[in-house]
Parts: C-alpha cells; sequence; structure tokens
C-alpha cells in the first residue's frame, strides 16, 4: 500500500463546476500535507498546504484535512479550463520532514 | 519563479555510460532534493541535501550518487546507466524550518533516455 494514494483519474467536470480531488494516506503520523500542480509537461509548483484538521481556503482553493479518517482533498470552486492538470497530493510526517507524493490526479475541465 | 536550473534539459545516453545531472540555484536555499517521475509512480525522492557535503538517500536511491560541494549545486550522478533509469528528473529546492520543508521549488526537469 503506497503511503499517499490518490485516483489517477481523469477527473473531468464542465466549467463552471467544483472539482474535488482526493487523497487518502497511511500513515497515522503524517501530520501535514501539500497539493501541488502540475501542467503538462512542467514542473509541479506548489498551491496550498493544511496541517490542522478542517478547511483551508485560498481563492477559489479549500483544502480539507480529516485526520480521523486520513484523507485529504482539494476543492476547486468555478473550475476553468486553465485548472486543467494533474494534482499532487504530498504528505510530511513530521515538521522539518520529507514529503511522500500521491501519483496524481488528473483534472480535465470541460469548457 | 524561482532561481533554479537544470541542465542537460534533455539527454539521450547508452547504457552503462556514465551520466551526470545538475541543478544550479540563486535562492541561496538549504535544502536542495533530486527527484524522479514516471508514470504510474509519481515524484519519488532520489536523494537529498541539508547544507554542503551533507547529503542523504531517498527512496530510490540505488545506482545513483549525489554531491553537493557548494550550496547552490546539487549533482546527481549515474554511474552506469540502465534502461530502468529512463525518467524525467527533477530538482527541488526548499528554504526549510518546519513546515516551509514541504515548501518545494521545482526545476523545468532533466528528461533523460537511456538505450
Amino acid at each position: 500500500q503506497k503511503e499517499v494514494e490518490q485516483n489517477s483519474g481523469p477527473l473531468s467536470v464542465p466549467e463552471g463546476a467544483i472539482a474535488s480531488l482526493n487523497c487518502t494516506y497511511s500513515d497515522r503520523g503524517s501530520q501535514s500535507f501539500f497539493w501541488y500542480r502540475q501542467y503538462s509537461g512542467k514542473s509541479p509548483e506548489l498551491i496550498m498546504f493544511i496541517y490542522s484538521n478542517g478547511d483551508k481556503e485560498d481563492g477559489r482553493f479549500t483544502a480539507q484535512l480529516n485526520k480521523a479518517s486520513q484523507y485529504v482533498s482539494l476543492l476547486i470552486r468555478d473550475s476553468q479550463p486553465s485548472d486543467s492538470a494533474t494534482y499532487l497530493c504530498a504528505g510530511m510526517k513530521s515538521s522539518g520532514d520529507k514529503l511522500t507524493f500521491g501519483t496524481g490526479t488528473r483534472l480535465a475541465v470541460r469548457p | 519563479d524561482a532561481g533554479i536550473t537544470q541542465s542537460p534539459r534533455h539527454k539521450v545516453t547508452e547504457t552503462g555510460t556514465p551520466v551526470t545531472l545538475r541543478c544550479h540555484q540563486t535562492e541561496n536555499h538549504r535544502y536542495m532534493y533530486w527527484y524522479r517521475q514516471d508514470p504510474g509512480h509519481g515524484l519519488r525522492l532520489i536523494h537529498y541535501s541539508y547544507g554542503v557535503k551533507d547529503t542523504d538517500k531517498g527512496e530510490v536511491s540505488d545506482g545513483y550518487s549525489v554531491s553537493r560541494s557548494k550550496t547552490e549545486d546539487f549533482l546527481l550522478t549515474l554511474e552506469s546507466a540502465t534502461s530502468s533509469q529512463t525518467s524525467v528528473y527533477f530538482c527541488a529546492i526548499s528554504d526549510g524550518g518546519g513546515l516551509r520543508t514541504g515548501e518545494l521549488f521545482f526545476g523545468e526537469g532533466s528528461r533523460l533516455t537511456v538505450l
């Protein structure tokens, strides 16, 4: 079992809809989670991170963390075709530790 | 954009030859990482460095070595390349310190093909 698991997708949503990207993790010791976006042929870039149970909002993006159920999600409101990319979830066991990445979920936003 | 340069960006080589990939940063960040990215496997950590001459292994370090003699440069060497090392290699840097260790800035990637 991978430490961080994501559905590879593709997840297809219409423009303007909410895209929900999910990630589960196996190590209960994982403390913090990071979402990276990677456009095709490009390098990953950080969108946001979360380390407390609950929601964290940043513009159209909301990260959710549920430590009891061991899942993390990223919601993208008002999805745009420019949001079409692969979204990588990464976990960190303790502050200052290395990241473990999931395999990523490909999101396609239909105009 | 973070100042990270990888070279070469593309390389085709033959099995058994040595290959060195270079990562150069102008941000003076303490932490530097080498990842490989393969379909179905995502990003996997090869080696990382937390300072000059301080390096450690990641999850897929077999067949790779690294060196960091200056803050700004982190070299990844494949002593004898194999076809299984065909991949896209990403260098990343981090300012480090607590949660900031997870805030990685990536280079543009180096595509390596081993024939």
